[in-house]
This record gives C-alpha cells, structure tokens and sequence, in this order.
C-alpha cells in the first residue's frame, strides 16, 4: 500500500474553505484515494473517495492531479463541526473496501469561531 | 446507510481478567471484518482481519492468543482481551465490509476499554 504524507494540523475559520493535501508518490495505477473523518472517541466517517480528476459529493470535493502523486480533499464553508482529524488512505479496489486499511497520522483540523 | 455497532462502548476491568467486544453489522452482511486500536491521540493501528467461518489473520506483532478473535456469522465477529493488562488499555474499533454490492467498510464506534 502507498504510503501517504499529511500535514499534521490546521487551523481555519467558521465560514472559510479548507484543503487538505495529501501525498502519495508511491501510488499505483489500480490504487484509490479515499478520505475519512474521524471525531474523539468515535470511529472514522468515509467522506470521499475518487481515482483521478475531481470527484464532489454533498460534503466535500475532491481534486487529483494528472499524476496522481497527490491528492486535495475541499471541505467548503466549514463549521465548528468540522473539527476533527482526516486520514488520507490510498490502496486497491473500489467501492470504499481497500481491505487492510492501513491509517497514517491524519490531519487534525481546528475550525475555529 | 449501512451501520456498524460495538458493545460495550466503555468497558472498566481488572487487570488479568477478560473482556469480550462485539461487532455487529446491523443492515447488512459482511463476510470480513477489521479490527483497529488507537491509542490516545494517536491513528488507528489494524490488528487482525476476520473472515467468517474461518481463522483469523492477525497483524505483525499482535499475539493471536491475547487476542482472540471469532468471526461465526456473517453479522457478527468478537474480541476478546485475554488477560489484560493496563497497557492493553485503548479503543478498539471495528469495521466490516459489506458483501453487496461495492463491497464498502462501515466503521463502528468504537470501545473504550480501561484496565485497572
């Protein structure tokens, strides 16, 4: 599985765009990048996945180069409730199933008033 | 959507007893399942996946006989902590993966397991 780089935090305002960037150099060409969201003392949320290009849904975009080396997870006008930490997964098969999971150490986002 | 639920969310033991953890896939089948901990602020670290109706393939460095897994249906797999210590004290959480149709993986909520 590729191994992914995130920063380890940040910080942003209610009402502000975040993006979250997420290396993989090592990604393979049947690999998918998917992103979860994960609150203290719950287990992580999928937020979104995609292969290439841009993928949107009803919470969050997601923007991947030509390349493919990296990946941008948009969340749009963020609120307090947004506070938490994402992990950036990259590994084979579709469907959200990328079987082992392997987590690296997340972004933690403060979103603050 | 597909729900994953753990029982006990918090559990208190002493240290040398045992502690069974369920996983349940409560809408859905799931022929495999994934068991995590974290430790405090700290990523999720998999310990061993569990196919039903089979032995379960445990991570490098997880002792297969502390941990104890049992996967006997296609809704249900468990932990068991054997003799725990305190620093088997973190929060486990498991996922399964769902058979029909993109075959995604539903996390629970996690337990929170203290050893005292």
């Amino acid at each position: 599985l590729a191994k992914t780089t995130q920063p380890i935090s940040m910080d942003s305002y209610e009402g502000q765009e975040v993006n979250i960037t997420c290396s993989h150099n090592n990604i393979a060409t049947n690999d998918y990048i998917t992103w979860y969201q994960q609150f203290p003392s719950q287990g992580p949320r999928f937020i979104i996945q995609g292969y290439k290009t841009k993928v949107t849904n009803e919470v969050a975009s997601l923007f991947i180069p030509a390349d493919r080396k990296s990946s941008t997870l948009s969340l749009p006008r963020v609120s307090l409730s947004d506070t938490a930490v994402y992990y950036c997964l990259v590994g084979p098969n579709y469907g959200g199933s990328q079987g082992n999971l392997i987590f690296g150490k997340g972004t933690k986002l403060s979103v603050k008033p | 959507g597909a729900v994953v639920s753990q029982h006990p969310s918090r559990v208190i033991c002493k240290s040398g007893t045992s502690v069974k953890i369920e996983c349940r896939s409560l809408d859905f089948q799931a022929t495999t399942m994934f068991w995590y901990r974290q430790f405090p602020k700290q990523s999720l670290m998999l310990m061993a996946t569990s196919n039903e109706g089979s032995k379960a393939t445990y991570e490098q460095g997880v002792e297969k006989d502390k941990f104890l897994i049992n996967h006997a249906s296609l809704t249900l797999s468990t932990l068991t902590v054997t003799s725990a210590h305190p620093e088997d004290s973190s929060f486990y959480i498991c996922s399964a993966q769902s058979t029909d149709p993109t075959y995604e993986q539903y996390f629970g909520p996690g337990t929170r397991l203290t050893v005292t």
